[in-house]
């Protein structure tokens, strides 16, 4: 079945970028998402792109799509302790009735 | 802003109960869904509706059962309480901007 895969864990330090890295294999997506996770929180739709863009910027967020290589990722600028979170990635296609497809998660932890 | 909520935040029931977990959104949407979250194991699709009194599994529904008898309301039911059913539950709901999904904030489920 299709697949969205994601590393688990980043640190960075206050103030740097972060980058966080999603892979899926459908080569069908239509929309492509980050959401993000505070403890013991739902989840929250942190920002979407459509599978013909290739980069969308949305105040801290930037997200890079590569349709080709099938990688996705999310960068946020100066980031700060408020953005210690679980980020998932998840994909959608009109093959699988638009239900996500979700990643695992990678858990950032930003150290002061 | 899309509002989903559900019943209870915390729930602690015993092996053998009947337990009803509910969530209302209020944006009209016709799709809602119900997941469970495991560490480890990320997001899993227990069961979503795409219309009232319309149901349908998804990648573990066994144990659970689901009632959609008005549009904004959706119920998640757990027929007899099992401790393997000890988990975050998070209902969703979808708009059809992007497909994208909007999470109330989730119920801990802890079953003795």
């Amino acid at each position: 079945g299709e697949d969205v895969e994601q590393s688990l864990f980043l640190s960075v330090r206050e103030g740097d970028s972060s980058v966080i890295n999603c892979t899926y294999t459908d080569s069908s997506s239509t929309y492509l998402y980050w959401y993000k996770q505070e403890p013991g929180a739902g989840l929250q739709l942190l920002t979407y792109i459509f599978s013909n863009m290739d980069m969308k910027q949305d105040q801290r967020l930037t997200v890079l799509l590569n349709k080709k290589d099938k990688h996705l990722s999310l960068r946020i600028a100066d980031t700060q302790t408020g953005d210690s979170a679980i980020y998932f990635c998840a994909e959608s296609s009109a093959g699988n009735n638009r239900k996500l497809i979700w990643g695992l998660g990678t858990s950032l932890a930003v150290n002061p | 802003d899309v509002k989903v909520t559900q019943s209870s935040r915390y729930l602690v029931k015993r092996t053998g109960e009947k337990v009803f977990l509910e969530c209302v959104q209020d944006m009209d949407h016709e799709n809602m869904f119900w997941y469970r979250q495991d560490p480890g194991l990320g997001l899993r699709l227990i069961y979503f509706s795409y219309d009232v009194k319309m149901k349908e599994k998804g990648d573990i529904p066994e144990g659970y059962s689901v009632s959609r008898e008005k549009k904004e309301r959706f119920s998640l039911i757990l027929e007899s309480a099992s401790t393997n059913q000890t988990s975050m539950y998070l209902c969703a709901s979808r708009s059809p901007v992007a497909n994208t999904q909007y999470f109330g904030p989730g119920t801990r489920l802890t079953v003795l």
